[in-house]
């Protein structure tokens, strides 16, 4: 499975916009970037994937390189349930299909 | 939005014992669903794969005996710790996938195993 590679951790002020750097060199063609963020002892929970042009939805925005070897997951006025761990995973739609979580990133949010 | 849900929440079991986990999908058929574990501080890690109807897929490393996986309708998936240590204490979460969708994924709350 293609890795990924993100900061251990990143700090925010609150209402302040939010950029989560990922990296993904060895992506395949038939991979999407899919971004999940996990709350303390809770379940893992969808944010936003795309494949290669740029997507929003109501929780964030992703901004994918042209040559797709890295992303940006943008949370645009960061709020305290915010703090998080967020994955960025590669998910092969040609092949298994699973999502394998890396050490995703820890963000802190200050107040 | 689409529901996955677990039972029990927690659990403490003595060694030794076999300890149960649900995991349903409450508003859609999930053909595929998944379990992980997630030890302290740590990243989660995907045990096996189960298919409605059809025997579960491990990950190498994770011994099929010791954790027994039965997906036996749409919407319902268990996980049975068998004869469980406390090394095998973590968090276990479920995971499903809608029918028909490639990208869709959606997790349950988590089940914490406490084993004494």
């Amino acid at each position: 499975d293609a890795k990924t590679t993100q900061p251990n951790s990143m700090e925010s002020n609150e209402e302040e916009p939010v950029h989560l750097p990922c990296n993904h060199s060895t992506i395949s063609g038939t991979d999407y970037i899919h971004w999940y963020r996990q709350l303390p002892s809770q379940g893992p929970e969808y944010v936003i994937h795309g494949l290669t042009s740029n997507v929003n939805n109501r929780m964030a925005s992703l901004a994918i390189a042209e040559d797709r070897k890295s992303s940006t997951l943008i949370l645009h006025r960061a709020t305290l349930r915010d703090a998080a761990v967020y994955y960025c995973i590669l998910r092969d739609v040609g092949g298994a299909n699973n999502l394998f979580f890396g050490t995703g990133t820890r963000l802190t949010v200050i107040p | 939005g689409a529901v996955v849900s677990q039972h029990p929440s927690w659990v403490i079991c003595k060694s030794g014992t076999s300890v149960k986990i649900e995991c349903r999908s409450l508003d859609f058929q999930a053909t595929t669903m998944f379990w992980y574990r997630q030890f302290p501080k740590q990243s989660l890690m995907l045990m096996a794969t189960s298919n409605e109807g059809s025997k579960a897929t491990y990950e190498q490393g994770v011994e099929k005996d010791k954790f027994l996986i039965n997906h036996a309708s749409l919407t319902l998936s268990t996980l049975t710790v068998t004869s469980a240590h406390p090394e095998d204490s973590s968090f276990y979460i479920c995971s499903a996938r809608p029918g028909g969708s490639y990208n869709e994924q959606f997790f349950g709350p988590g089940t914490r195993l406490t084993v004494l």
